[in-house]
């Protein structure tokens, strides 16, 4: 699987939007971009993923570059519970297909 | 939303003996799932591929006699941890994945385990 790199924590004010950016520039044409996060001691929860196009659901938006080599995860509204560790991970569809964490980024969100 | 659980949330146990954590996907049915264990201020680390009705596939290093998965339903994967010691001691994290387009992988809420 190919690796990403991410910045290893940020910080953004509670209500402005957070913009999380990943670079994955091996990536492979049939690779997918997932996002997870983890808040402290639980499991990591699923955010979102893409291909190439760019992707919005109720928690998050992913923009992925033209020559898929970074993505952005975008929280419009950060809240206080977004403070997390956000993984950046490619991931091929298959049912065995494995999910690599590194080391993502921390994000804290302040009052 | 699919729905991943696990059981115990938390166990503690003296060195030596054994511990099992069960893994349930509440929601849907998982051909294949994997075992994860997080130290502490470490990302989550792959342990095992488990794959309903066959062995389980092994990470470099972990060894299998040590850890027995067992996928015998395709809600159900358990992990054993024969005569833990206090090194064992970690954060134990189980994923599903809900066949599909996809294959997505839903995390549960992991299992903490502490060897005396």
């Amino acid at each position: 699987d190919a690796k990403t790199t991410q910045p290893p924590s940020m910080d953004c004010a509670e209500g402005r939007a957070a913009n999380l950016p990943c670079n994955h520039s091996t990536i492979s044409g049939n690779e997918y971009v997932y996002w997870y996060r983890q808040i402290h001691s639980q499991g990591p929860q699923y955010i979102i993923h893409g291909l190439k196009n760019n992707e919005t659901n109720e928690m998050a938006s992913l923009i992925i570059t033209e020559d898929r080599k970074s993505s952005t995860l975008i929280l419009p509204h950060a809240t206080l519970r977004d403070t997390a560790v956000y993984y950046c991970i490619v991931r091929y569809s298959g049912a065995n297909s494995k999910l690599t964490f590194g080391k993502g980024i921390t994000l804290s969100v302040r009052p | 939303g699919a729905v991943v659980s696990q059981h115990p949330s938390w166990v503690i146990c003296k060195s030596g003996t054994s511990v099992k954590i069960e893994c349930r996907s509440l929601d849907f049915q998982a051909t294949t799932m994997f075992w994860y264990r997080q130290f502490p201020k470490q990302s989550l680390m792959l342990m095992a591929t488990s794959n309903e009705g066959s062995k389980a596939t092994y990470e470099q290093g972990v060894e299998k006699d040590k850890f027995l998965i067992n996928h015998a339903s395709l809600t159900l994967s358990t992990l054993t941890v024969t005569s833990a010691h206090p090194e064992d001691s970690s954060f134990y994290i189980c994923s599903a994945v809900q066949a599909g387009v996809y294959n997505e992988q839903f995390f549960g809420p992991g299992t903490r385990l502490t060897v005396l």
